[in-house]
């Protein structure tokens, strides 16, 4: 049974830089074809992607924000963590961290409970 | 940059209806589309991936159809648990999501 959970803060101030982690379970990030990968939610509106973090180390990001994120992975830990800098409140959303599977780029199968960012001062 | 619009961005529609959502790519994705539900304060749940193949555990009353650049998600007959937002999702480049079609009861 695969899980995944978010954690960080709640609350960052404009600026600042974020990190969140994501924990799993029922899974190897160091299994061929295995990702994870990074979703926020703005309140009201549609997801977005990221960032992903592949088995054999490769990642991807959202080009729009790609200066701004680094994603990580301790394989001994099941964890991924996202950092992103300069921290806005536009930047304010649900962030989930998501079970990558499927061929081609792959399709996020197993979603976390998500974890509310705010960005204020 | 691909886009992907989906239409309408609402649907009103009482139980028992058939109920079909569009979503266009920008540019060709092959068939490398995802469809997800999504309620409330809840994370987006997968249905449908690679446009037509139904998730394990969804109901049949899902399917999917369409390739290159339209695609649509048909609901036979909308169940009282089907009321939600739906997002259809490329995954030939990166990663990106429609704008989201809320099914509403009418």
């Amino acid at each position: 049974q695969i899980t995944l959970k978010e954690s960080g803060p709640t609350l960052v101030k404009p600026t600042q830089t974020l990190t969140l982690a994501c924990s799993f379970s029922g899974f190897s990030l160091s299994t061929d074809g295995v990702g994870v990968g990074w979703i926020r939610q703005p309140p009201g509106k549609a997801p977005e992607w990221l960032a992903v973090i592949y088995w054999g180390d490769e990642k991807r990001y959202s080009p729009s924000l790609k200066s701004r994120l680094t994603i990580t992975k301790d394989t001994s830990k099941n964890q991924v963590v996202l950092t992103m800098t300069n921290m806005d409140p536009v930047d304010t959303a649900t962030y989930y961290c998501a079970h990558r599977r499927g061929n081609w780029g792959g399709f996020f199968d197993h979603w976390g409970q998500g974890t509310l960012v705010t960005v204020s001062s | 940059d691909i886009q992907m619009t989906q239409s309408p961005s609402t649907l009103s529609a009482s139980v028992g209806d058939r109920v079909a959502i569009t979503c266009r790519a920008s540019q060709s994705i092959n068939n490398w589309l995802a469809w997800y539900q999504q309620k409330p304060g809840k994370a987006p749940k997968l249905l449908m991936y690679k446009a037509s193949t139904l998730e394990s555990g969804v109901p049949s009353r899902f399917s999917g159809s369409g390739s290159g650049t339209e695609f649509t998600l048909t609901i036979s007959s909308l169940q009282p648990d089907d009321f939600a937002t739906y997002y259809c999702q490329q995954y030939s480049s990166y990663w990106t999501f429609g704008q989201g079609t809320k099914v509403e009861i009418k």
